[in-house]
């Protein structure tokens, strides 16, 4: 299996645009998280999925926020307007129902907003 | 909510040593305890884990302590190597609800 897949894997934008990230989790995988990673807060879990449907969102930061998950192997967050405090490194995570809580990174999407 | 303390937050130590990370938590009713390496440019990869009805586990060189009383785990890595340098992260789970609550990483130089 090739893994959880991020795309970009870098992406440099100013503030006030859109950046959307993709994931493509591992496939059989029920569960699918979104983490943002800085220096300053660690990694933070923003939301996650649960055979597509949203569980619990309570960590996405703001309305600019929004997360989808259209179907099993496909998600996006989408950050609109960007700012530069939303600079960080965004890391998708899947885990298998039956292994319950162990869950597989991605490599990522640094994001700077300049 | 469940929080996770990590420490220490650097450590250095020299090829062939042991290194020791530790984590204490607040949550008892945390049952899933699992540590995870970071390599630069990477993201998290779980490399082993434990849960609240074993004491401790092992798998070659490294090894994870639990004690549940106390409310800490801890990582330990044997006869270290330069590619074990890395972030390592612990973290807790409180069950069914998936989600991993992460401490703050743990930078590991091994000196050549």
């Amino acid at each position: 299996d090739a893994g959880v897949i991020q795309s970009p894997r870098h992406e440099v934008t100013e503030m006030g645009q859109e950046v959307t990230l993709r994931c493509k989790p591992i496939s059989g995988h029920d569960y699918l998280f979104w983490y943002r990673q800085t220096m300053m807060r660690g990694l933070e879990l923003l939301i996650y999925f649960n055979n597509n449907v949203p569980i619990d969102d309570s960590g996405m930061p703001e309305d600019r926020f929004s997360a989808k998950m259209p179907n099993a192997s496909f998600s996006t967050l989408k950050i609109q307007p960007s700012e530069p405090r939303d600079s960080a490194v965004y890391f998708c995570a899947s885990s298998y129902d039956r292994d319950q809580e162990t869950q597989y990174f991605g490599p990522g999407t640094r994001l700077l907003v300049l | 909510g469940e929080n996770v303390e990590q420490h220490p937050s650097t450590l250095s130590v020299q090829e062939g040593d042991s290194a020791v990370i530790k984590c204490t938590y607040s949550d008892s009713a945390s049952n899933y305890f699992p540590w995870y390496k970071q390599e630069l440019g990477k993201g998290p990869q779980l490399i082993i884990d434990i849960r609240s009805n074993v004491g401790e586990k092992k798998d070659q060189r490294i090894a994870v302590t639990l004690n549940k009383t106390a409310k800490h785990f801890s990582l330990h890595i044997t006869e270290t190597q330069p590619e074990d340098s890395a972030v390592y992260f612990c973290a807790i789970s409180g069950g069914s609800n998936y989600k991993l609550t992460f401490g703050k990483g743990t930078l590991l130089t091994v000196n050549p």
